[in-house]
């Protein structure tokens, strides 16, 4: 099993909504990554987790939760967002988060969020 | 950290060899260089890593002068499939720094 799972794929929230946005993978990968993507724009980094742990947070604002409940699943609790915070949210691991090299980054197909 | 440049878009034919040439003058001695090729509303995907020298896998090589400052992707025989955004990385090993550039948009056709 290669693949890391995004769920919902799509989401349509008001700005007084919390919801949340799950990535779940099953390769043993200890470092779980959160990025966020706007039209025709790369994508940038948000938060890290390494071994389940906070490791970066890459000044993203609070109302944006990140959750690592354990070491296969990834969760953004999303609270109280403007509808400038829609876009593209992409899930990633791999297989450590340091060494020589971090090695293959595997994305999942990312969930589409439009705040309203 | 190694700031990556990349062209911002490419145009080829089906059927031609596609090099697409990133640059990265501050990169340090442990970095690795990373490449990674994304369509439309999916994430991205790997290619290809290297160090230095050449490397070459089922799909791309990827050539990396000695002083490593700068490295090329190169795609043979592409086809229609191949329309993406191809995105360089220098990946120093800390999963902070694993910061995309803003990538090249290849454009194949007939």
């Amino acid at each position: 099993d290669t693949e890391v799972t995004q769920t919902p794929k799509h989401l349509v929230m008001g700005m007084t909504n919390k919801k949340s946005l799950k990535c779940e993978q099953h390769m043993g990968h200890r470092a779980m990554y959160w990025y966020k993507q706007k039209a025709k724009k790369p994508p940038e980094l948000m938060f890290v987790y390494s071994y389940e742990k906070l490791s970066i947070n890459e000044s993203v604002p609070s109302r944006f939760s990140p959750e690592c409940p354990n070491s296969s699943l990834l969760n953004l609790h999303l609270h109280a967002l403007q509808p400038e915070d829609s876009a593209l949210y992409l899930c990633a691991s791999s297989q450590h988060p340091g060494g020589s090299g971090t090695g293959e980054l595997f994305f999942g197909e990312g969930s589409r969020l439009t705040v309203l | 950290l190694a700031k990556t440049t990349q062209p911002i878009s490419m145009d080829s034919y089906e059927g031609q060899e596609v090099n697409i040439t990133c640059s990265h003058n501050n990169i340090a001695t442990n970095d690795y260089i990373t490449w990674y090729q994304q369509f439309p509303s999916q994430g991205p995907r790997f290619i290809i890593q290297g160090y230095k020298t050449k490397v070459t896998n089922e799909v791309a090589s990827l050539f990396i002068p000695a002083d490593r400052k700068s490295s090329t992707l190169s795609l043979p025989r592409v086809s229609l499939s191949d329309t993406a955004v191809y995105y360089c990385l220098v990946d120093s090993g800390t999963a902070s720094k694993l910061t995309f550039g803003t990538g090249t948009r290849l454009q194949v056709t007939l």
